[in-house]
């Protein structure tokens, strides 16, 4: 069974673009939920999508969107990137959100200069 | 709102030798979930274990155990025969009752396993 997939895996910018990330969860996981991780805040919840609907948010700015397709890949993108945003972006995968276990990526390195 | 706190910035262990890792938990919560990840220097955030809040026993995963005291609101992570491997970050983390796919990660500890 594939594990969760990320693309890309490293990415620079530079500020004042956006950016999309995406994942593929895991077959037959129906939830994905995004983490961001830096060296100052450590990890942080972004968001978390069932079923194409967004069921749970962090406290990010609004400049974070995400979606989630018919076949529960998921796509965050970022807006008017700044250098703040750098970052290691982790999506995580489970079957119901409510699970035992939640599998995470391999993480989008993002770099903003 | 839920809160975990990481009190070991970083932990050194012989190789061989048994080592736990701290961690303690905040929430009002009935209902919730204990797990412990580790993140080696490559990035990969790697599940080890899980613990329900009504489990009555302490989860174990081959090496890993975790050891729950609900009372004292900690679940300390403990690896038996450390290996070389085990060196690495790891994280506990914790999902309230209602907190759809949301893991809240307590700061880390950093392991390293001397020969």
């Amino acid at each position: 069974k594939a594990g969760v997939t990320q693309t890309p895996r490293y990415l620079i910018k530079t500020r004042g673009q956006q950016v999309t990330l995406s994942c593929s969860p895991i077959s037959g996981h129906r939830s994905v939920s995004w983490y961001q991780q830096t060296p100052g805040q450590g990890l942080q919840f972004l968001f978390e999508y069932f079923s194409e609907t967004q069921r749970n948010k962090g406290n990010f700015p609004g400049r974070f969107s995400g979606r989630q397709f018919s076949n529960s890949r998921s796509e965050m993108n970022v807006s008017t990137l700044e250098l703040g945003d750098s970052a290691l972006y982790l999506c995580a995968s489970s079957i119901s959100g409510y699970d035992n276990e939640q599998f995470f990526g391999p993480g989008t390195r993002l770099t903003v200069l | 709102a839920q809160k975990i706190t990481q009190t070991q910035p970083g932990m050194f262990v012989q190789e061989k030798e048994a080592v736990t890792l701290d961690c303690t938990y905040d929430t009002s919560d009935q209902s919730y979930g204990l797990f412990w990840y580790k993140q080696p220097s490559s990035g990969e955030m790697i599940f080890l274990i899980y613990q329900g809040s009504y489990d009555e026993q302490n989860a174990t995963e081959g090496r890993y155990s975790l050891n729950f005291q609900k009372a004292r609101k900690s679940a300390n992570l403990v690896i038996s025969a450390s290996q070389l491997g085990d060196s690495a970050m790891y994280f506990c983390a914790m999902r309230g009752g209602t907190s759809y796919g949301k893991l809240t990660f307590g700061q880390g500890t950093i392991l390293t396993v001397h020969p």
